[in-house]
């Protein structure tokens, strides 16, 4: 089966530093990719996605890179602030396998002030 | 806003209990799933949904069962709670088909003791 991984359980950044978070994807045949944030106590919140098609995608202050050629994603976060801290993780999904999605274990973002 | 609500926040149950956690979307979803969180090991899928009682088994079914009479509802069964069923569980819901992204409940931490 697919396996998502995350290469940093923890990252620790100052406050105003930009952040990136990183992950490895297994299965070439994924097409769809999602970052959710999840904070202490609270259920994983949808930050960004990004299809197979697109190597780069923008929101607001987040930015997701994808690199097919060797199956990694990345989530980079402008000028990271305080609330900012909390579990990130990505996800897959292939359409071989339309409904079901396949989860890194996260990775803890500390914000320093 | 979309919503997904679970039943309860905590949980203590005590083996060999019949456990029900039920999970209610607002969002006219066609697919809900329910997933159990373990630190290191990520979201891992139990069962999902596709429509008003139909079932599919995720990758870890084993002493669980799940129920959809509704559609807005789905609940999930732990027929004999054992405490290594001790867990965070999530219930989410998506679109039919298509790349679409799973909204998550804020999640049921239960104990099994």
């Amino acid at each position: 089966g697919e396996s998502v991984g995350l290469h940093l359980p923890t990252l620790s950044v100052q406050e105003g530093d930009n952040s990136i978070i990183n992950c490895a994807y297994s299965n070439s045949a994924s097409d769809y990719f999602i970052w959710y944030k999840q904070e202490s106590g609270k259920g994983p919140q949808f930050i960004i996605d990004i299809r197979s098609n697109m190597d780069k995608r923008q929101g607001q202050r987040v930015t997701v890179l994808l690199n097919k050629t060797v199956k990694h994603l990345s989530l980079q976060i402008a000028a990271t602030q305080p609330g900012d801290s909390a579990v990130y993780f990505c996800a897959e999904k292939s359409m071989d396998n339309f409904n079901k999605f396949y989860f890194g274990s996260g990775t803890k973002l500390n914000v320093k002030p | 806003d979309v919503k997904v609500t679970q039943s309860s926040r905590y949980l203590v149950k005590r083996t060999g209990e019949k456990v029900f956690l039920e999970c209610v979307q607002d969002m006219d979803h066609e697919n809900m799933f329910w997933y159990r969180q373990d630190p290191g090991l990520g979201l891992r899928l139990i069962y999902f949904s596709y429509d008003v009682k139909m079932k599919e088994k995720g990758d870890i079914p084993e002493g669980y069962s799940v129920s959809r009479e509704k559609k807005e509802r789905f609940s999930l069964i732990l027929e004999s709670a054992s405490t290594n069923q001790t867990s965070m569980y999530l219930c989410a819901s998506s679109r039919l088909a298509g790349l679409y992204e799973q909204y998550f409940g804020p999640g049921t931490r239960l104990t099994v003791t």
